[in-house]
């Protein structure tokens, strides 16, 4: 079992443009959520999806999108991009019925914005 | 309300020695709440998780010891190695952890020495 993976693992880009994070969720999972650790800060909820649609979301800026596939991996696409969205991005998964309430998180992508 | 506090930020332990870290909640519809260790590069890997419906969970070194009435939960490490030396975060999540945003708190870096 390959767990959460996530690419790319490191990412830089400059301010305005777009960028694209991937996510495969833990086999058997078909819920994603998807989370930015700043330096030294604990993660915040960005979004979370189930059956290709976004089911809840926090606190940030419609410059933040996802998408879900049939295959249930997702994407997480920030436009625009500003010096302050430089942040580990986490991706965790979880089975929608699991009893556990456990999510599993991904070694993350780690995104420099100059 | 959304808020979960976490102290302290940091914490230095001698090896064989007892690692305390306390979180606060406000919300009391949060009924997950979960312990996370992070080292560097990796994502969160869940430690331990407790409901509400029981004051104390233990696994192995780890202890949560849980007070709903004073919405707090702390978490106890006990005989403290110095690979446990990592990041903690307590988390909480509002009804079933696993279809529902993690909350978290502002983590503890926690530094056993030998």
């Amino acid at each position: 079992d390959a767990g959460v993976t996530q690419s790319p693992t490191h990412l830089i880009k400059t301010r305005g443009q777009q960028v694209t994070l991937r996510c495969s969720p833990k086999s058997g999972h078909d819920t994603v959520s998807w989370y930015q650790q700043a330096l030294g800060q604990g993660p915040q909820f960005i979004f979370q999806y189930y059956e290709e649609e976004e089911r809840q979301r926090g606190n940030f800026p419609d410059r933040f999108s996802g998408h879900q596939f049939p295959n249930y991996s997702s994407e997480l696409n920030v436009n625009a991009l500003l010096l302050g969205d430089s942040a580990l991005y986490l991706c965790a998964s979880s089975p929608l019925a699991g009893a556990s309430g456990e999510q599993f998180f991904g070694p993350g992508t780690r995104l420099t914005v100059l | 309300q959304q808020q979960v506090k976490q102290s302290p930020q940091s914490l230095i332990v001698q090896k064989g020695g007892i690692s305390i870290i306390n979180c606060a909640y406000e919300n009391t519809a949060f009924d997950y709440f979960p312990w996370y260790q992070q080292f560097p590069g990796k994502g969160p890997a869940l430690l331990i998780a407790i409901r509400p419906d029981v004051s104390e969970k233990k696994e192995g070194r780890f202890t949560i010891s849980f007070n709903k009435s004073a919405k707090q939960f702390s978490l106890h490490i006990m005989d403290s190695q110095p690979g446990d030396s990592a990041t903690y975060f307590c988390a909480a999540s509002p009804t079933g952890g696993a279809t529902n945003k993690l909350i978290f708190g502002t983590g503890t870096l926690l530094a056993v020495q030998p």
